[in-house]
């Protein structure tokens, strides 16, 4: 298997913009969590998906950020519109049911800048 | 509410020696522990995890160690190797809850 697939692993934008996030979870694996990483907060769970449904989306900062898994191999996460604040590393991870709590397969990450 | 913290922020070692990671926990109901490595320009790769009916957790050059008396968490690396540099996360984990990381710690392998 080819791992969590993140895509684009860099973006640029500016303020105002709308970025959509890309995400392949590893084939067969139930649970999808999407983090954020920055220096001065480490990482946060933002939301994560059981069976493509959202189960926790406490963690999303606020209502420009959502997330969404259409099916079992694909989920996004959007900022709309984008703020400099929102720069950061945005990871994408996966993990079985019966190991949903432990053993979670992360992605390269997605290294975002808003300018 | 509650989170898991690091002693140490940056740990530099010699090439050839061990390395002890430390990682304090203030969640007395986490009963699941786990270490990730985060390498350069790559997501956290799990290592290591330890259930709190144990104290120590053996793996390849690894070992986990859990004192929940005061609710600390270390990892030894043995005979560290320029590969272990990396950043160092614990995890905790309490019952049906997601993981929540701590800040990380850097570790530098001077050669």
């Amino acid at each position: 298997d080819a791992g969590v697939i993140q895509s684009p692993r860099h973006e640029v934008t500016e303020m105002g913009q709308e970025v959509t996030l890309r995400c392949k979870p590893i084939s067969g694996h139930d649970y999808l969590f999407w983090y954020r990483q920055t220096m001065m907060r480490g990482l946060e769970l933002l939301i994560y998906f059981n069976n493509n449904v959202p189960i926790d989306d406490s963690g999303m900062p606020e209502d420009r950020f959502s997330a969404k898994m259409p099916n079992a191999s694909f989920s996004t996460l959007k900022i709309q519109p984008s703020e400099p604040r929102d720069s950061a590393v945005y990871f994408c991870a996966s993990s079985l049911m019966q190991a949903w709590r432990e053993t979670q397969y992360f992605g390269p990450g997605t290294r975002l800048l808003v300018l | 509410g509650e989170s898991v913290g690091l002693h140490l922020p940056t740990l530099s070692v010699q090439e050839g020696d061990n390395s002890i990671i430390n990682c304090a926990y203030s969640n007395s109901a986490s009963d699941y522990f786990i270490w990730y490595k985060q390498e350069s320009g790559k997501g956290p790769q799990f290592i290591i995890d330890i259930r709190s009916n144990m104290d120590k957790r053996q793996g390849q050059r690894v070992t986990v160690l859990l004192n929940k008396t005061v609710k600390h968490l270390s990892l030894q690396i043995a005979a560290t190797q320029p590969g272990d540099s990396a950043v160092y996360f614990c995890a905790e984990n309490a019952g049906n809850t997601p993981l929540v990381f701590g800040k990380g710690t850097r570790l530098s392998v001077i050669a």
